[in-house]
């Protein structure tokens, strides 16, 4: 199975800041990756897709980039709703496996 | 809209058998492959296997191939996870999401599992 590491497992930031998650896969995966946003109580939802497609109805102050092996989320200027945890998803090859997630908290 | 819409929470003894399901809506239900994860309470985010509700094609992760039962009843637009005998480390959410060109892009909202004597 191919292997995602995700960093940071959390952090702190304040409303207005950019932040930055990664995503390093143990092999090549191409664009195959979706990075997901999950509150409390709530399934995850898919905020971009294929590395770099925001998904439809999802704020533009999210984008993701990269390929391969080394891909990122990134945040450009933190909103109250956005603390949550995210998590990737590679897709390339069965089975599908996540990253350990990501929580951002308030500072 | 796409809807995923998955059967409520279920409280077993280990050795209890379970079924759940995750009914769709509004999309072409045999045309797009349902997935199936898990949620540990940690957190930890696991995929079980896949079906599609067409033909009833299952593929399974390795580390759950024998331990859940995945099928579809697509005349009434729902898919199932099975287990035979639960064990307390089969406590966890279970989410159902379709899969949309290779990613998933509609999740269900959850059936929590707990397995306790």
């Amino acid at each position: 199975d191919i292997q995602m590491t995700q960093s940071p497992s959390s952090l702190s930031a304040s409303v207005g800041d950019r932040v930055t998650i990664t995503c390093r896969a143990s092999q090549g995966i191409g664009n195959d990756l979706g990075w997901y946003q999950q509150k409390p109580g709530k399934a995850p939802k898919r905020l971009i897709y294929a590395a770099s497609n925001l998904q439809s109805g999802v704020p533009s102050r999210f984008s993701g980039s990269g390929s391969g092996t080394a891909f990122t989320l990134t945040i450009s200027s933190l909103q109250p709703e956005d603390f949550a945890t995210y998590y990737c998803l590679q897709h390339n090859s069965y089975p599908p496996t996540f990253g350990q997630g990501t929580k951002v908290e308030i500072k | 809209e796409v809807q995923l819409v998955q059967s409520g929470a279920e409280v077993k003894k280990p050795g209890e058998s379970l079924k759940i399901s995750c009914k769709g809506s509004e999309y072409s239900f045999i045309s797009y492959w349902i997935g199936w994860a898990r949620q540990t309470p940690g957190g930890v985010l696991e995929w079980l296997g896949i079906i599609y509700p067409g033909d009833s094609d299952t593929r399974y992760s390795r580390s759950f191939q024998g331990q859940v039962t995945i099928s579809a009843d697509k005349s009434i637009n729902t898919v199932y996870l099975q287990w035979s005998s639960l064990k307390a480390s089969d406590t966890a959410m279970y989410y159902c999401a379709r899969r949309e060109g290779g990613s998933y892009d509609y999740w269900g909202q959850g059936t929590l599992v707990t397995v306790s004597s």
